[in-house]
């Protein structure tokens, strides 16, 4: 049963504008949520984490806000770049255990 | 430095091959993991390490077998693979203190079984 739903499975965004990535999950113990970037053939890179007692986290251009009511987290990406396509998993801890999404493939064109 | 390394960064064998994958870091975490991804899909857990000991297994098949020898290195033991087992192979690494829980990822390693 998937816990962490990723509903857009790609995105296509201008350069310069925002792209805005979102995921839901169903398990109220999730405490900490966690967005990763991954190119073909690479390894995922960590971009950016929350923990369930915040509910905006940024870093430079990466900003994860979390709706606990709503069991919705998003990850907004200002401004786009091109270098910035990419699959996002979005990702929420339970113990030493990752529940990934299954991935929103965002595309920046020039 | 947040560094995973893996090798060999691309793996060809037989299905009555042995061959082992291995994985290291040297951020003193002492959580680590294996996961499968298969093209297009998220990371599938395999293995879970802490503090060198194996404490999940995600019902992976006998053929795929884990060692840990020390608190930096993470071997994944590959025999009597099949076809479908062919995949991109990730390590990753978690410290297991405090309340931080972001995984490292490695490269991988992109696995053909023939």
């Amino acid at each position: 049963d998937q816990q962490v739903k990723q509903n857009s499975p790609s995105l296509s965004v201008q350069e310069g504008r925002i792209s805005i990535l979102n995921c839901d999950y169903t398990n109220s113990m999730f405490d900490y949520f966690l967005w990763y970037k991954k190119y073909p053939a690479e390894g995922p890179t960590f971009l950016i984490s929350i923990s369930s007692i915040k509910d905006k986290n940024e870093d430079g251009r990466f900003t994860v806000f979390l709706n606990k009511s709503a069991k919705h987290l998003s990850l907004h990406i200002v401004p786009s770049q091109p270098g910035d396509s990419a699959v996002y998993f979005c990702a929420a801890n339970s113990g030493y255990a990752l529940n990934f999404g299954k991935g929103t493939s965002l595309l920046v064109t020039p | 430095d947040t560094e995973v390394t893996q090798t060999p960064k691309h793996l060809v064998m037989g299905m009555t091959n042995k061959k082992s994958l291995k994985c290291e870091q040297h951020m003193g975490h002492r959580a680590m993991y294996w996961y499968k991804q298969k093209a297009k899909k998220p990371p599938e857990l395999m293995f879970v390490y802490s503090y060198e000991k194996l404490s999940i297994n995600e019902s992976v098949p006998s053929r795929f077998s884990p060692e840990c020898p020390n608190s930096s290195l993470l071997n994944l033991h590959l025999h009597a693979l099949q076809p479908e087992d062919s995949a991109l192979y990730l390590c990753a690494s978690r410290v297991t203190t405090g309340d931080a829980y972001e995984q490292y990822f490695g490269p991988g390693t992109r696995l053909t079984v023939t």
